[in-house]
C-alpha cells in the first residue's frame, strides 16, 4: 500500500519568515495530494491540493509543488503570521481512493 | 459549500455503553464517506471506508463487530462503537467526499469520546 513521509515534525519560525514541508509518497500510480491544517481539537481543513498533472500551485501566501518523478511534493508558507501555528497533514490518493496522511507536521510562528 | 455536520461533539458514558455517532453531509451527496480515529498529537487513523447502500470496508486491525459503519443515504453515514471501554477512548472524525475525479474530502468536526 501507500507510505507516506513527512517531515519535519515540528517546525519553529520567525513571524515573517517562509515555512516549508516536504513528504514523499511511494506508490506511482497516487495522483491527488492534499494539504490539511488542523488546530487543536478542530477538523483538518483542505487548504491546498495538486493533482498529478500540475507541478506547481499557488494560492496567495500558500504553494504546493510536485515532483512526480521523484515522488514528493511540498507546502511552502509565505510571511508566515502566527494564526498560521497549527498541525499541518500531506496526504496521497489514487483516484477516488482512500487516502494516506503523512504523521503531520506541528509549526509555531512566532511573533 | 462543501460542510459536514458530525454529531455529537463530544460523549462522556459509562463502559459497556454503544455510543452511536452521526456524519451528514448537507449540501452534497457524499457517495464516500472515511471514519477516523486520531490519538492525542498523532495522524488521522482510517478506521473504515464506506459507500452508500454497500458494507463498509474495514482497515486492517479495526474489528467490524465493534465499530459498526451504516452508510444508508448519500447523506448520512453512522459509526456506532457497541460495549465501549476506556480504550476506545479517542477522537474520532468523518470525512466524506463525491463522485468524481479527485474530489477532495471534507472533515466533520470530530466526536470526543471519553468512557469511564
Amino acid at each position: 500500500g501507500e507510505n507516506v513521509e513527512q517531515h519535519p515534525s515540528t517546525l519553529s519560525v520567525q513571524e515573517g519568515d517562509s515555512a516549508v514541508i516536504k513528504c514523499t509518497y511511494s506508490d506511482s500510480a497516487s495522483n491527488y495530494f492534499p494539504w490539511y491544517k488542523q488546530e487543536l481539537g478542530k477538523r483538518p481543513q483542505l487548504i491546498i491540493d495538486i493533482r498529478s498533472n500540475v507541478g506547481e500551485k499557488k494560492d496567495q501566501r500558500i504553494a504546493v509543488t510536485l515532483n512526480k518523478t521523484a515522488k514528493h511534493f511540498s507546502l511552502h508558507i509565505t510571511e508566515t503570521q502566527p494564526e498560521d501555528s497549527a498541525v499541518y497533514f500531506c496526504a496521497a490518493r489514487v483516484n477516488a481512493g482512500k487516502s494516506t496522511f503523512g504523521d503531520g507536521t506541528t509549526l509555531t510562528v512566532k511573533p | 459549500g462543501a460542510v459536514v455536520s458530525q454529531h455529537p461533539s463530544w460523549v462522556i458514558c459509562k463502559s459497556g455503553t454503544s455510543v452511536k455517532i452521526e456524519c451528514r453531509s448537507l449540501d452534497f451527496q457524499a457517495t464516500t464517506m472515511f471514519w477516523y480515529r486520531q490519538f492525542p498529537k498523532q495522524s488521522l487513523m482510517l478506521m473504515a471506508t464506506s459507500n452508500e447502500g454497500s458494507k463498509a470496508t474495514y482497515e486492517q486491525g479495526v474489528e467490524k463487530d465493534k465499530f459498526l459503519i451504516n452508510h444508508a443515504s448519500l447523506t448520512l453515514s453512522t459509526l456506532t462503537v457497541t460495549s465501549a471501554h476506556p480504550e476506545d477512548s479517542s477522537f474520532y472524525i468523518c470525512s466524506a467526499t463525491t463522485n468524481g475525479f479527485n474530489q477532495p474530502q471534507h472533515f466533520g468536526d470530530g466526536t470526543r469520546l471519553s468512557i469511564l
